[in-house]
């Protein structure tokens, strides 16, 4: 099983202030293969970003994904008040699909 | 538009089941197969496996082998998740959400499944 692990825990930004969010794979994930999701409290996930870096429908341009191999990133360029929420990563090219456990951006 | 609307909250009693159900709408259901992902309270999202909706075989992660069941019927667009011999830490939010061939692009609002004396 590939284990993700996202950092940091939790991120304390300002709006207006760009985040970079990290996802590191135990073993090689392919690019085609990772995905971003936005969670709000009492909110289903919602997907930002497929294959490492292309943007689901109606997503900003504010969010961007990156990386390869085992070391993954989001970034928000410059963040708006809706963007505080928790951000996990899946990989899904090899079974069982996991989830990273999430880091959590709050408002500083 | 596509959607998945889920089946409202449960309350149970442990050693009860609970079924849950996923209306697909907006696309055709045996199109896409079907991924069913677990959240406890204040904990990250947990893949329970997924359901090919052509052929309703389905494929259970580890953990969700035994006491879990998915299931179809594919005359009402409609994907179940059946839990038996409930325990306390099988409350939960339950997820279902499309396959989209490489992440998971359409989510159900999630059921609440609490199982409580």
């Amino acid at each position: 099983e590939i284990v993700l692990t996202q950092s940091p825990g939790t991120l304390s930004l300002s709006p207006g202030e760009r985040a970079t969010l990290s996802c590191r794979a135990s073993q090689s994930v392919s690019s085609s293969y990772l995905a971003w999701y936005q969670q709000k409290p009492g909110q289903a996930p919602r997907l930002l970003i497929y294959g490492a870096s292309s943007r689901a429908t109606g997503i900003p341009d504010r969010f961007s994904g990156s990386g390869s191999g085992t070391d993954f990133t989001l970034t928000i360029s410059r963040l708006e008040p809706e963007d505080f929420a928790v951000y996990y990563c899946q990989q899904y090219g090899s079974s069982p699909d996991t989830f990273g456990q999430g880091t959590r951006l709050e408002i500083k | 538009q596509v959607q998945l609307v889920q089946s409202g909250s449960e309350l149970k009693k442990p050693g009860a089941s609970v079924k849950v159900s996923c209306k697909a709408s907006g696309y055709t259901f045996t199109s896409y197969a079907m991924n069913w992902v677990r959240q406890a309270p204040g904990q990250g999202l947990e893949w329970m496996g997924w359901i090919n909706t052509n052929t309703g075989n389905p494929t259970y992660a580890q953990g969700f082998t035994g006491r879990f069941v998915f299931s179809l019927d594919t005359s009402v667009s409609t994907a179940y998740l059946q839990i038996s011999s409930l325990k306390a830490e099988d409350t939960a939010v339950y997820y279902c959400a499309r396959d989209g061939g490489s992440s998971f692009p359409v989510w159900g609002k999630g059921t609440t499944v609490t199982v409580s004396s």
